[in-house]
């Protein structure tokens, strides 16, 4: 089966601009997972969607969001951006049932802030 | 806090010769461990976790809850095991919240 999709692959933004990344679970999958990688901390967990509902959230600024739809693909939104916020967003999808939670990633959005 | 550390960031050693990667956590309750791998241009992918209790690619870990460490052993390195190694902590079973260790990267040498 199609393994996680998010698109796009890379973005360049301006500092106070806003930002949308989009990503497409596995087939199946019912929860969506968002991780921030930067060289300086490393994976970071920003939240978690199921169901349409964020499940579980990271310590980040409320400029970071997400929502889930109902074909349980989602998206996440960064406002009013910060050079900071130039990292590798990865998205990871998990069925997330019984005893099978194992989180699938994608190749992961490269987001540069200029 | 939760929190696990991975101490070598850099991990260089010969084919055919032990590896080691160290992994220690801090965490009150009852965690779940496991290791993902990032090959070359590859996505970050699970290797094991410790409830499983099974060897993948020749690689184990075992959890010791009283020096709150999971480390990741395979007795005969292979080239192939160049990667990424991350060890993640997930606060109790099916949680999907991961915190990640900073990662070591392994080199295995001919």
């Amino acid at each position: 089966k199609a393994g996680v999709t998010q698109t796009p692959r890379y973005l360049i933004k301006t500092r106070g601009q806003q930002v949308t990344l989009s990503c497409s679970p596995i087939s199946g999958h019912r929860s969506v997972s968002w991780y921030q990688q930067t060289p300086g901390q490393g994976l970071q967990f920003l939240f978690e969607y199921f169901s349409e509902t964020q499940r579980n959230k990271g310590n980040f600024p409320g400029r970071f969001s997400g929502r889930q739809f109902s074909n349980s693909r989602s998206e996440m939104n960064v406002s009013t951006l910060e050079l900071g916020d130039s990292a590798l967003y990865l998205c990871a999808s998990s069925f997330d049932g019984g005893d099978d939670y194992e989180q699938y990633f994608g190749p992961g959005t490269r987001l540069t802030v200029t | 806090a939760q929190r696990v550390t991975q101490p070598e960031k850099l991990l260089s050693v010969f084919k055919g010769a032990p590896v080691e990667l160290k992994c220690n956590y801090s965490y009150s309750g009852s965690p779940e461990l496991f290791w993902y791998v990032q090959y070359s241009r590859q996505r970050l992918q699970l290797l094991l976790r410790h409830i499983s209790r099974e060897s993948i690619k020749g690689f184990t870990a075992d959890l010791n809850k009283g020096e709150t460490s999971f480390h990741l052993k395979k007795p005969f390195a292979q080239e192939e095991d160049s990667a990424m190694y991350y060890c993640a902590l997930s606060l109790g079973q099916g949680a999907q919240k991961l915190v990640f260790g900073q990662g070591t990267r392994l080199t295995i040498n001919p």
